[in-house]
Parts: structure tokens; C-alpha cells; sequence
């Protein structure tokens, strides 16, 4: 299994440009979870997504930020414009409900700068 | 609402000695509690998990974790230490309520091993 694969690894943009970040789940997952990582405020969880349908999105910062996830096995996140303090590292996760609880597994990375 | 707190940001070991990683909770509901590491520039990985089965829990990489529900205690440990498990640690919480899908992480302890 190769695991919750997420491209790019690593993304330098210029501020008011598009960014998108892309995640392939595991597959046979029904739930998908994009987190934000800073040092300032640690793992935030953006969004939740249960067979494709989106759950949760108040953790989404502001409407500069989207997500989507049209299939079962792909989902991006949209930062249109991205601002420099948008700079972090995003992290996808997959995952299927075992008995009472979810499994997350997170794929490595995308490392986000915003000059 | 659920909580985590882990009682030291960074703790350092010798190799080959024992490594207790501490972490306290709060849950309205009956908790799972996991422990996950995180490699430098890598995604997080899944170290263990309780589910209300048993109260020690054993995982990967010889680590191992008691859940103390009258302590809400979930610490983590492992006998010996090795160069390989230098690396940041985080307790989580979710409720098995209505959002069992949230994960609530801890703010995180790095892990030295001096040689």
C-alpha cells in the first residue's frame, strides 16, 4: 500500500498567486481530513470529508481557502490568493471508521511558502 | 469537548535508556486516545491506539501506553531508547460522540537521544 500520497512535497509561490494542493487517500478510505501545521498554533484541522461529501468545513480559514473532493481517490485544497501568512505545512489524511474509532493515516506533506 | 495536554515539550534520553513521554486528558464521552510521532520533515504515524479494550496498549517500535482512566492519564514509554526514535510525539483525544472524527492533538514533545 502506498500510503496518503500528497504533490507537491514543496510549493514556493509569490502572494496573490493560485495555489493547489493535491492528495490521493488510501484506498478503501471513506473519510479524508486536510490539516494545517505551524508552529504557532500546531495541527489544525481545515476540512472533513466523508464519502466525498464535505462534513466540517469551519476549521477552513476564510473563503480565500476551498476544497473539493470529486471522487474517492482524489481531493484538492485551493488558496486563491495565497497571502504569506498562508505559509505551512498541509497535511492530508485518510482514514475508515474501525469499531468506535477513526484511524487517521497522514501523508508526508506539502511545505507551503508564500513570499 | 475533549482536550490533551502533554506535560513536557521536550525530554532527553541516553540511548538505551527508558523514555516516558507524559499526557493528561480531558473527554465528555469514552475516549481514543492514540500516540502518533512525527520524523523530521515527515507526515505523522500512528505509534498506538486505545479504544476501550485493553488499558495497556502495545505499538510499534516497542512502545507501549497505559490508559489510567482515574488518572486521565496516557502515557507513553519504552524501555530502551535508540538513536532512531529522536523525533516530536503527540497524544490525541477524540470522543466517541457525534464528532468522533474530530482529533484534538497535544502541543507536541521532542524527543532527544544522546548517543
Amino acid at each position: 500500500d502506498a500510503g496518503v500520497i500528497q504533490s507537491p512535497r514543496h510549493e514556493v509561490t509569490e502572494m496573490g498567486q493560485e495555489v493547489t494542493l493535491r492528495c490521493k487517500p488510501i484506498s478503501g478510505h471513506n473519510s479524508l481530513f486536510w490539516y494545517r501545521q505551524t508552529m504557532m498554533r500546531g495541527l489544525e484541522l481545515l476540512i472533513y470529508f466523508n464519502n466525498n461529501v464535505p462534513i466540517d468545513d469551519s476549521g477552513m480559514p476564510e473563503d480565500r481557502f476551498s476544497a473539493k473532493m470529486p471522487n474517492a481517490s482524489f481531493s484538492t485544497l485551493k488558496i486563491q490568493p495565497s497571502e504569506p501568512r498562508d505559509s505551512a505545512v498541509y497535511f492530508c489524511a485518510s482514514s475508515f471508521k474501525a469499531g468506535n474509532s477513526y484511524e487517521q493515516y497522514f501523508g508526508p506533506g506539502t511545505r507551503l511558502t508564500v513570499t | 469537548a475533549q482536550s490533551v495536554t502533554q506535560l513536557d515539550s521536550h525530554v532527553s534520553v541516553s540511548e538505551g535508556t527508558p523514555v516516558l513521554l507524559r499526557c493528561n486528558y480531558s473527554s465528555s464521552y469514552s475516549p481514543s486516545l492514540f500516540w502518533y510521532v512525527q520524523h523530521p520533515n515527515k507526515g505523522l504515524q500512528l505509534l498506538l491506539k486505545y479504544t476501550s479494550a485493553a488499558t495497556l496498549v502495545k505499538g510499534i517500535n516497542g512502545f507501549e501506553a497505559e490508559f489510567k482512566k482515574s488518572e486521565t492519564s496516557f502515557h507513553l514509554t519504552k524501555p530502551s531508547a535508540h538513536m532512531s526514535d529522536a523525533a516530536e510525539y503527540f497524544c490525541v483525544v477524540s470522543d466517541l460522540g457525534t464528532n468522533d472524527y474530530k482529533l484534538s492533538f497535544g502541543a507536541g514533545t521532542t524527543v532527544t537521544v544522546r548517543a
